[in-house]
């Protein structure tokens, strides 16, 4: 079984609309959780940590979610520039040990 | 200037031969990571080094060989190439040693083609 794992999509929406995704993680012991997002032949770039209360930057929300073991991204009023893949990732903070989801593919479209 | 980089971006090779990766990052950061990116996007850690220590090894088969001459630099060398090992190579870095909890910064990646 993986660490984690994303419904890897696509999802295709329009310009404005909310988007919302979900990673599921198997180690009751995870400590960290992080949403990168990733361009197409680009390297991966964090876009936010995720906090155990849930935090807000500009559109995008995370949430944590340590019952269910999952975390989620909120995007709201998608923009064309949003397109890209996320990718969630979790750590056990021991030894470094970090675990990267497979990737949801988003795409905006005009 | 470019925070981590690699060398070359592109790596176009036979099967059987020997290559090298290189990588730097001018951030001052104490540790440095090594990825693997399948052609399923799945991006999987395969080293990290902390103060020029390697601390944690996933399970990589052992023709693969991280060496790092200083604290800035990660070089990675790959013995007897294998078709398998077609991918993308990201190093990556972050400021302390509980990389866990801090952001890792990556490289532009290393796309190598093993023919």
């Amino acid at each position: 079984r993986k660490e984690v794992e994303q419904d890897p999509g696509p999802f295709n929406v329009p310009e404005g609309a909310t988007v919302a995704f979900n990673c599921t993680y198997s180690n009751s012991a995870s400590q960290s959780f992080f949403w990168y997002r990733q361009d197409c032949r680009k390297e991966p770039k964090l876009l936010m940590s995720v906090y155990s209360s849930g935090n807000e930057d500009g559109r995008f929300t995370a949430q944590l979610n340590r019952a269910s073991q999952y975390i989620s991204l909120l995007i709201r009023d998608s923009k064309l520039s949003d397109s890209a893949t996320y990718l969630c990732a979790v750590s056990l903070n021991t030894g470094n040990q970090f675990y990267f989801g497979t990737g949801t593919s988003l795409t905006v479209i005009p | 200037d470019t925070a981590v980089s690699q060398t070359p971006k592109y790596l176009v090779t036979q099967m059987g031969n020997d290559k090298s990766i290189k990588c730097e990052q001018n951030l001052g950061h104490d540790t440095m990571y090594w990825y693997k990116q399948d052609s399923k996007k799945f991006l999987k850690i395969m080293f990290s080094y902390n103060n020029k220590e390697l601390i944690i090894n996933e399970t990589v088969p052992n023709r693969f060989s991280p060496k790092s001459p200083d604290k800035a630099h990660l070089n990675l060398h790959i013995n007897s190439l294998e078709l398998g090992d077609s991918a993308v190579y990201f190093c990556a870095s972050s400021q302390g040693g509980l990389a866990a909890q801090e952001t890792q910064y990556f490289g532009p990646g290393t796309r190598l083609l093993v023919l």
